[in-house]
């Protein structure tokens, strides 16, 4: 099983440009999230998603933006690229009941110059 | 507001001694804990998670954890460790089952190092 498959793996952006990270799941799991992982700050809860149509702001969701128009897929959109996002993003999803945790995707690092 | 604290940021250890990876919670019902490990360049791994019930869980790769409620603790041990155990470890908590709050809160991680 692929499991949650991210894309791009690196993308280095020049401010102000605008990118879309790519995020897809294959266990029909209702719940999409999307993290961010700075050093020594843990994990930071961007958006997240409860099914397909309905998204909703985490801990940090200013500069960007998710959809959730099928159960597969949740992408993240960066408008307008600062270096304040120069990150490691994650996507994850899980389902409803959350029993067995968040599974994960490999991450996409993005650097911002 | 539920948080997570791991008071470590950086543990070595020998190969074949034992760990003990502290975590500490702030939340107020039972908590839903978890215990997830993330190699160089790869994205977080579940080791065990807490529910309810036995307050000692077994996870993957020789790991176990046990909750104390009194002390807000959900450590992570295992007796003797291996090279391969060198990774940074995360603790969390999810603050509820289904629904808007199906979230999870991380602590800071700790970065274990193996020494042979």
């Amino acid at each position: 099983n692929a499991g949650v498959t991210q894309t791009p793996k690196f993308r280095i952006l020049k401010i102000g440009q605008s990118m879309t990270l790519q995020c897809t799941q294959d266990m029909n799991h209702n719940y999409m999230y999307w993290y961010r992982q700075d050093p020594g700050m843990g994990l930071k809860l961007i958006y997240y998603s409860v099914g397909a149509g309905i998204t909703d702001k985490g801990e940090v969701p200013n500069g960007y933006n998710v959809s959730r128009s099928t159960t597969e897929d949740f992408p993240l959109r960066l408008e307008l690229a600062a270096p304040s996002q120069t990150s490691v993003y994650f996507c994850a999803s899980s389902t409803l009941a959350g029993e067995n945790g968040y599974t994960f995707g490999s991450g996409t690092r993005l650097t911002v110059v | 507001a539920q948080s997570v604290t791991q008071p470590d940021i950086h543990i070595t250890v020998s190969e074949g001694a034992s760990l003990e990876l502290r975590c500490n919670y702030s939340y107020g019902a039972t908590p839903y804990l978890f215990w997830y490990v993330q190699s160089p360049g790869q994205g977080l791994q579940l080791l065990l998670k807490y529910f309810s019930g036995d307050t000692l869980v077994q996870g993957i790769k020789g790991f176990e954890a046990e909750f104390k409620r009194s002390q807000s603790s959900f450590n992570l041990r295992k007796p003797s460790v291996h090279w391969s155990d060198a990774a940074e470890y995360f603790c969390a908590v999810g603050t509820g089952y289904g629904g808007a709050t199906n979230k999870l809160i991380f602590g800071t991680g700790t970065l274990l190092a193996v020494q042979p």
